[in-house]
């Protein structure tokens, strides 16, 4: 398997602008989290689905962001529009069942940079 | 309410010498522990995982981890350090799915 598969691996956009982030998860995986990561912050869970349902969304920090995941094989995040502080890495992560017993599966991230 | 500490936020040792990666966490339930290890400009990559079956844990490329309930730790040991042991590594619990809370991360460095 191809592991987790992001992209794009980097964004440089502009404030104001739409981002959308793609993620495609490990077949057979049931489970897919989002997560940002920043110096400051650290790693960040933003929203888990299971079954393609969003399970947890506590994690989005504001209403300009949101996650869909049409499919078992690929999810969005989407910014709209983006400003200088969703500056991160974005990782997304895939696992196999719901219980807290499952590791999780990281692809490589995508940067993002917002000007 | 759960946490997780790492204690160091770097730690350097020479190429040959013992790691230590220190852990501590609280959790109000019996957690699922993981320590999991982040090249540069890579992704996460599991080392291993405690589900409270042996509270010796062994790990992948040497490391392993006792999980140790009394002092509410589960330090990241390695007898034997490589140089491409070099990178950030994450202490973490979890109670849940969506309960997963990541430590603030140790970085390693390996002296030559």
């Amino acid at each position: 398997d191809a592991g987790v598969i992001q992209s794009p691996r980097h964004e440089v956009t502009e404030m104001g602008q739409e981002v959308t982030l793609r993620c495609k998860p490990i077949s057979g995986h049931n489970s897919l989290f989002w997560y940002r990561q920043t110096m400051m912050r650290g790693l960040e869970l933003l929203i888990y689905f299971n079954n393609n349902v969003p399970i947890d969304d506590s994690g989005m920090p504001e209403d300009r962001f949101s996650a869909k995941m049409p499919n078992a094989s690929f999810s969005t995040l989407k910014i709209q529009p983006s400003e200088p502080r969703d500056s991160a890495v974005y990782f997304c992560a895939s696992s196999f069942g719901q219980t807290s017993s499952y590791e999780q599966y990281f692809g490589p991230g995508t940067r993002l940079t917002v000007t | 309410a759960q946490s997780v500490t790492q204690l160091d936020s770097h730690v350097s040792v020479s190429e040959g010498t013992p790691v230590l990666l220190r852990c501590n966490y609280s959790s109000s339930y019996s957690p699922s522990l993981f320590w999991y290890v982040q090249h540069p400009n890579k992704g996460l990559q599991l080392l291993l995982k405690y589900t409270s079956a042996a509270t010796l844990v062994k790990g992948i490329n040497g490391f392993e981890a006792e999980f140790k309930k009394s002092e509410t730790s589960f330090h990241l040991t390695k007898p034997s350090a490589h140089m491409s042991d070099a990178a950030e590594y994450f202490c973490v619990v979890s109670q849940s799915a969506s309960k997963i809370i990541f430590g603030s991360g140790t970085r390693l460095s390996i002296r030559p």
